[in-house]
């Protein structure tokens, strides 16, 4: 079964660094680039960027261009999301999702979609 | 970035019922549209790409059209089980973008 674990919630201060992270499993991780999307509350999905872990090839929404990292260690199966300094603003539920393409030839979707870690930024 | 619209924002309807929901893209994507189900406290959960293509192990109730800027998410003889939210997006370019999403309740 292919999977996406991502790691638990976190609440941190304004100001604050965090990682968070997704593991997968069930398919050859090094092969498909990883979506990370934030969802703010009663919000719709915002698409963060992508990393493809056989290379740590990254692209980035300009809306969160250096706002975020990614990062990926394919020989653990694991994606990271990172802050270096945290805001109110980034409090969220953040997921991971693979992004599968397939046939028609350049289409693309996001499945499966990891459980989502919270990410909750308060003084 | 190419914004996506969808309506209606909300809907209510009985068991057995056809829902239709509509989506907009600012600019022609082609057939380059998903639809996701979200459920409260999951995640989303990809039911068509592709515009018509339904994905493996969804049921044949879900069907996708359309192309261009508008397409259409219908729901026919709508299970208890259809409640949540569905959103459209676009993957003809970056960023990809989704739309505000349709609430589904189910009377």
């Amino acid at each position: 079964e292919v999977e996406l674990v991502q790691s638990g919630a976190e609440v941190k201060k304004p100001g604050e660094s965090l990682k968070i992270s997704c593991k997968g499993s069930g398919y050859s991780f090094s092969d498909y680039w990883i979506a990370w999307v934030r969802q703010m509350p009663g919000k719709g999905p915002e698409w963060m960027g992508i990393i493809y872990p056989g290379d740590s090839d990254t692209r980035y929404s300009p809306s969160f261009e250096g706002q975020v990292t990614f990062s990926a260690d394919k020989s653990i199966n694991t994606a990271y999301l990172q802050w270096s300094s945290l805001q109110a603003s980034d409090t969220a539920i953040y997921y991971c999702a693979r992004h599968v393409e397939g046939v028609p030839v350049d289409h693309n979707w996001f499945d499966p979609w990891g459980q989502g870690t919270l990410v909750t930024v308060s003084s | 970035d190419i914004q996506m619209t969808q309506s209606p924002s909300s809907l209510s309807a009985s068991v057995g019922d056809t829902v239709t929901i509509s989506c907009r893209a600012s600019q022609n994507i082609r057939r380059y549209l998903n639809w996701y189900q979200q459920k409260p406290g999951k995640a989303p959960k990809v039911l068509i790409y592709a515009a018509s293509r339904l994905q493996s192990g969804v049921p044949s109730r879900f069907s996708g059209s359309g192309s261009g800027t508008e397409f259409t998410l219908i729901i026919s003889s709508l299970q208890p089980e259809d409640f949540g939210t569905y959103y459209c997006q676009q993957s003809y370019s970056n960023p990809r973008t989704f739309g505000p999403g349709t609430k589904v309740d189910i009377k």
